[in-house]
């Protein structure tokens, strides 16, 4: 069937690189996401990649896909502590229905 | 309205009582979605709408539970004899449904508690 799975936490020092990690099971997905969910609020879209893409970069967050191992993947470079969030990948399934992971929880310290 | 809204925000209810959850979509977004996130953990599926198809329901927990929605608008949530497991918060989102880039946006959330 259709599913999402991440690790659910990830702790990084300022600074350094994260790197959360997403694998979802429908190769036909057009697109897939990263949304960001911070305290006490609902989900936001981070970002997407489009699955004829291998790698997208937008500031200090870098998407790589693997498509052949439907394995995704998002880093932030210089992690700051207000990058302290739930991060969820998701992927689209049959009916144009979203799949969203468990999450990821990313507790950056200093 | 410019997001997606959810009502009421807060709702503490006792054990066994009928709770009704509402969820304002953007206006023309056919696709709609009910989540449940309990504290400290992720997502979990409900209920998903997409214009007039049938809806998909498999993430309902329970009989106690059910949604509707009126047209491309307006859904409710509904809990029957709720339990003190159903305390959580309820995420509702919407799409363009039948767009290839199907962003989400999603609501602020319901934080039901059941004491």
């Amino acid at each position: 069937g259709e599913d999402v799975e991440q690790s659910l936490f990830l702790s990084v020092r300022e600074g350094d690189s994260s790197v959360i990690n997403c694998t979802y099971t429908d190769s036909s997905s057009t697109y897939l996401y990263w949304y960001k969910q911070e305290p006490g609020a609902g989900l936001q879209l981070l970002t997407y990649i489009f699955s004829n893409m291998d790698m997208k970069q937008d500031q200090r967050l870098t998407v790589l896909l693997n498509k052949k191992d439907k394995h995704l993947s998002l880093r932030i470079a210089d992690t700051q502590t207000g990058d302290s969030a739930i991060y969820f990948c998701a992927e689209i399934g049959g009916y144009n229905k979203l799949i969203f992971g468990a999450g990821t929880r990313l507790a950056v310290h200093p | 309205g410019a997001g997606v809204s959810q009502s009421p925000s807060n709702k503490v209810t006792e054990k066994g009582k009928d709770v009704e959850l509402r969820c304002d979509p953007i206006s023309g977004h056919t696709a709609l979605y009910w989540y449940r996130q309990r504290l400290g953990q992720g997502l979990e599926f409900l209920i998903y709408f997409q214009g007039n198809s049938a809806p998909d329901k498999s993430g309902l927990p329970s009989d106690r539970f059910s949604a509707e929605r009126t047209g491309e608008s307006v859904s409710t949530l509904t809990i029957q004899r709720t339990q003190q497991e159903d305390s959580a918060v309820y995420l509702c989102a919407s799409s363009l449904g039948y767009s290839l880039n199907t962003e989400a946006f999603f609501g602020q959330g319901t934080r039901l508690t059941v004491v």
